[in-house]
């Protein structure tokens, strides 16, 4: 079956960086597009955005244009997100998600704080 | 950018009742791509309906999509306790896929 499993739980310090994993299993990593959702502490989903996994082309949110970089390692099933510059708003659960009809398949999800 | 609002904020039913969930689109969305997911406490979300009113993989007959342009509804016909939970709504045919801001179903 299809599974996506994030890296750990980060803590950061503000204007640093984080780069969260996500390693696929199940299915042909190349064929589908990674997204990156977020989702504050109480507040609704916000997507960040894509790699296609098979061409490497990516497409970000103007939110994150800036701070954020979408790579992926088609020999390890991985896809990453990597947001920099980062302060407490930033503070949230980063989740990947297989992109088919909608989003099928879910990481568990990676909390990072950020905190001083 | 399309932005999505859900309705109510809230919705306080009781088990074997039937949920009405509204989502409205700031601009016409291609049903083919409008979705719908259930998120529990500290679980990732779980899609239920994609292109506005086909069920996922799984998902129970109880839960139904419908809609086109700018109105689309979830509806659960008899609401079972697991159903619990905030549901939003998603559009993914064209960047930003944006999210509504989710309704919680509270018993």
């Amino acid at each position: 079956q299809v599974q996506l499993v994030q890296s750990g739980a980060e803590v950061k310090k503000p204007g640093a960086s984080v780069k969260v994993s996500c390693k696929a299993s199940g299915y042909t990593f190349t064929s589908y597009a990674m997204h990156w959702v977020r989702q504050a502490p109480g507040q609704r989903l916000e997507w960040m955005g894509w790699i296609n996994a098979g061409n490497d082309n990516t497409k970000y949110s103007q939110s994150f244009q800036d701070r954020v970089t979408i790579t992926r390692d088609t020999s390890a099933s991985t896809a990453y997100m990597e947001l920099s510059s980062l302060r407490s708003e930033d503070t949230a659960v980063y989740y990947c998600a297989r992109r088919t009809t909608g989003y099928e398949d879910w990481g568990q999800g990676t909390l990072v704080t950020v905190s001083s | 950018e399309i932005v999505l609002t859900q309705s109510p904020g809230t919705l306080s039913l009781s088990p074997g009742e039937r949920a009405t969930l509204s989502c409205r689109a700031s601009q016409s969305v291609t049903s083919y791509f409008l979705a719908w997911y259930q998120q529990k406490p500290g679980q990732a979300p779980r899609l239920l309906i994609y292109g506005a009113s086909s069920r996922a993989t799984g998902i129970p007959d109880r839960f139904s999509g419908s809609g086109s342009g700018t109105d689309f509804t979830l509806t659960i016909s008899r609401l079972e306790p697991e159903d619990f939970a905030v549901y939003y709504c998603q559009h993914y045919g064209s960047s930003p896929y944006s999210f509504g801001q989710g309704t919680k179903l509270e018993i």
